[in-house]
């Protein structure tokens, strides 16, 4: 079965470095790919999409993300780190038509100052 | 944008009780969604509908059923609720083929005593 996998379920980094969520899926066939984000008490937010084109994809709040067929990876990272950044990720992939998504386990992320 | 609105954000049932959760979106969307949230496990497909009066199974459909009379409400029932049920249950709504972005309800945190 196709599948996502987040690796770390918890990320902590101080305010101002690097933030690097990792993602991979499983499957020679290249899917959709997203990253959504959870902040406490709330649905889920889209933060970018790889479709097709360039694989590298800029989406809200300073976060990007490469596609890297290769590597079966949409690591997503953000340069400098900011404390409102703390939140739930999930990656998420699409290999069919009409929005099916199969998500990741999710990976908590905390902003020390 | 999209608004998906899930009618109860806190619900307390007991074990036997039949639970409905609501969801309703105010745009045309064809497609609708219903996930369990799960720390340690991240969203998993209960159900999902493609048009009115019809369903398909996810990937966890047991013990829940969902019903779908108009195209904006897209509704999940536990027949016979169960302590293992007690979770965040999100709905979505999205359009398809290919773009596959889904819109996230604040979620329906459910807990079964």
């Amino acid at each position: 079965a196709q599948s996502v996998t987040q690796l770390g379920s918890h990320v902590s980094v101080s305010e101002g470095a690097l933030v690097l969520l990792r993602c991979n899926y499983s499957s020679s066939v290249p899917p959709y790919l997203f990253w959504y984000v959870q902040y406490p008490n709330q649905g889920l937010q889209l933060l970018l999409k790889y479709t097709t084109g360039a694989t590298l994809v800029k989406g809200i709040n300073g976060f990007e993300a490469e596609f890297k067929k290769s590597e079966t990876s949409f690591h997503l990272t953000k340069p400098s780190a900011h404390m409102s950044d703390a939140a739930e990720y999930f990656c998420a992939a699409s290999w069919t038509s009409g929005s099916r998504l199969t998500f990741g386990e999710g990976t908590q992320l905390t902003v020390n100052p | 944008d999209v608004k998906v609105t899930q009618s109860s954000r806190y619900l307390v049932k007991r074990t036997g009780e039949k639970v409905f959760l609501e969801c309703v979106q105010d745009m045309d969307h064809e497609n609708m969604f219903w996930y369990r949230q799960d720390p340690g496990l991240g969203l998993r497909l209960i159900y999902f509908s493609y048009d009115v009066k019809m369903k398909e199974k996810g990937d966890i459909p047991e013990g829940y059923s969902v019903s779908r009379e108009k195209k904006e409400r897209f509704s999940l029932i536990l027949e016979s609720a169960s302590t293992n049920q007690t979770s965040m249950y999100l709905c979505a709504a999205g359009v398809g083929p290919g773009a596959n972005v889904l819109t996230f309800g604040a979620g329906s945190r459910l807990t079964v005593l």
